[in-house]
């Protein structure tokens, strides 16, 4: 089962350039997350889906916009990249509905702005 | 202003000891949850708890949570070098998965 999968695994961006990170989940789930991991921190909450169509801020969503392309499809895309977006990107995927409901991880994507 | 602390930050321990990784949070939550991550990979899912006095286990780890503390605690019985890796405790304010806030992880390293 491929689970969550993303796309690049990892990606060097000159300050000012933009790209998009895929994210893609077969298991059929709801929501779907976008967070960063910077050095000795947890995870940040930059974007999320609770089911396809919509989309929230998390809590450092600033430079970042999200598209919810499908129920399978989530994808990140930084419009004019800054090093302080240098960082671990992980999307996330989850029921959004059961009780003990947990978010299973892609692999990230680590992702250096020059 | 939402928080979730982890104590240690950094644990060195020997194989077969016993230690607890703590977690506190600041506003009322009745959701958390425990992710390891080793070194350059993927955080992967060990507990859920979702009520006062919940207590999960799973081989050599014990998580449990005590909402009236706003705390919980991850411990590791008689520790093996597979259990070297990051433990991260997470805590959800919203009632669901969603928006979830992580702790900064504990570094944990088993020596032989």
């Amino acid at each position: 089962n491929a689970g969550v999968t993303q796309t690049p695994k990892f990606q060097v961006l000159k300050t000012g350039q933009s790209m998009t990170l895929q994210c893609a989940q077969d298991m059929n789930h709801n929501s779907m997350y976008w967070y960063r991991q910077d050095p000795g921190m947890g995870l940040r909450l930059i974007y999320y889906s609770a089911s396809e169509g919509t989309t929230d801020k998390g809590e450092v969503p600033n430079g970042y916009n999200v598209s919810r392309l499908n129920k399978r499809e989530f994808s990140l895309r930084l419009e004019s990249a800054a090093p302080s977006q240098t960082s671990v990107y992980f999307c996330a995927s989850s029921t959004g509905a059961a009780t003990n409901e947990k978010l299973f991880f892609g692999s990230g994507t680590q992702l250096s702005v020059l | 202003e939402l928080k979730v602390e982890q104590n240690p930050l950094f644990l060195s321990m020997q194989e077969g000891k016993n230690y607890t990784i703590y977690c506190n949070y600041s506003t009322t939550s009745d959701r958390l949850y425990w992710y390891r991550q080793d070194p350059g990979k993927s955080l992967e899912s060990l507990f859920v708890l979702l009520s006062n006095g919940a207590v999960k286990q799973e081989g050599r780890l014990m998580a449990s949570l005590d909402t009236k503390a706003r705390l919980s605690t991850l411990h590791i019985t008689a520790a093996v070098h597979d259990l070297s890796a990051t433990y991260f405790c997470a805590v959800s304010f919203t009632g669901t998965a969603s928006k979830l806030t992580f702790g900064t992880g504990t570094r944990l390293q088993v020596t032989l």
